[in-house]
């Protein structure tokens, strides 16, 4: 099993639409939790980090829920610009290293 | 402000040939990560440093990859000698996490723009 798991999608979704992502992480020491942004044939960006109590940036929601081991990211009034795959990252109690999930990718169509 | 500055950009070369991937972090980063990014496994962590010394090797495919920090502003990724599975883009991350010190800011990581490898 992997340790962080997405789903792949695409999702294709229509301007202006609200799109959900979920991941789910298998191992409970994990301590930090965060959400990059990977447009195509770039680098990794963060996009949001995700707090115990759930956190806003704009359009962009994310919760994180500890007891069932998964993150959400919510994005409201998506844009054409949103297009980009949306990587689940978590950090685990006692390591440095970061685990990224192989990403869930965001189609938003005219 | 200069970000992490990964060169060359794309490298193409023949099998067993070496190859030498460099990375110069943020200044001020005292954790950098070499990481690969391909379609079937997704980004993987190759090695990581902290104050320049490799705390977590477990990553590195074989032998042939061997990674060092000579000091805090340069990191190179070596590849010797190359085999066409090598291909993939190999990214450079630098944190800025002190010791001791945990909050969500400090784990961030922030990536170069990634060097693009085919071996032939």
């Amino acid at each position: 099993r992997k340790e962080v798991e997405q789903d792949p999608g695409p999702f294709n979704v229509p301007e202006g639409a609200t799109v959900a992502f979920n991941c789910t992480y298998s191992n409970s020491a994990s301590q930090s939790f965060f959400w990059y942004r990977q447009d195509c044939r770039k680098e990794p960006k963060l996009l949001m980090s995700v707090y115990s109590s759930g956190n806003e940036d704009g359009r962009f929601t994310a919760q994180l829920n500890r007891a069932s081991q998964y993150i959400s990211l919510l994005i409201r009034d998506s844009k054409l610009s949103d297009s980009a795959t949306y990587l689940c990252v978590v950090r685990a109690t006692g390591r440095r290293a970061l685990t990224f999930g192989s990403g869930t990718r965001l189609q938003v169509q005219p | 402000d200069a970000g992490v500055i990964q060169s060359p950009r794309h490298e193409v070369t023949e099998m067993g040939q070496e190859v030498t991937l460099r990375c110069k972090p943020i200044s001020g980063h005292n954790s950098l990560f070499w990481y690969r990014q391909t379609m079937m496994r997704g980004l993987e962590l190759l090695i990581y440093f902290n104050n320049n010394v490799p705390i977590d090797d477990s990553g590195m495919p074989e032998d042939r990859f061997s990674a060092k920090m000579p000091n805090a502003s340069f990191s190179t990724l070596k590849i010797q000698p190359s085999e066409p599975r090598d291909s993939a883009v190999y990214f450079c991350a630098s944190s800025p996490r002190r010791s001791g010190l945990i909050s969500p800011s400090t784990d961030t990581q922030y990536f170069g723009p990634g060097t693009r490898l085919t071996v032939l």
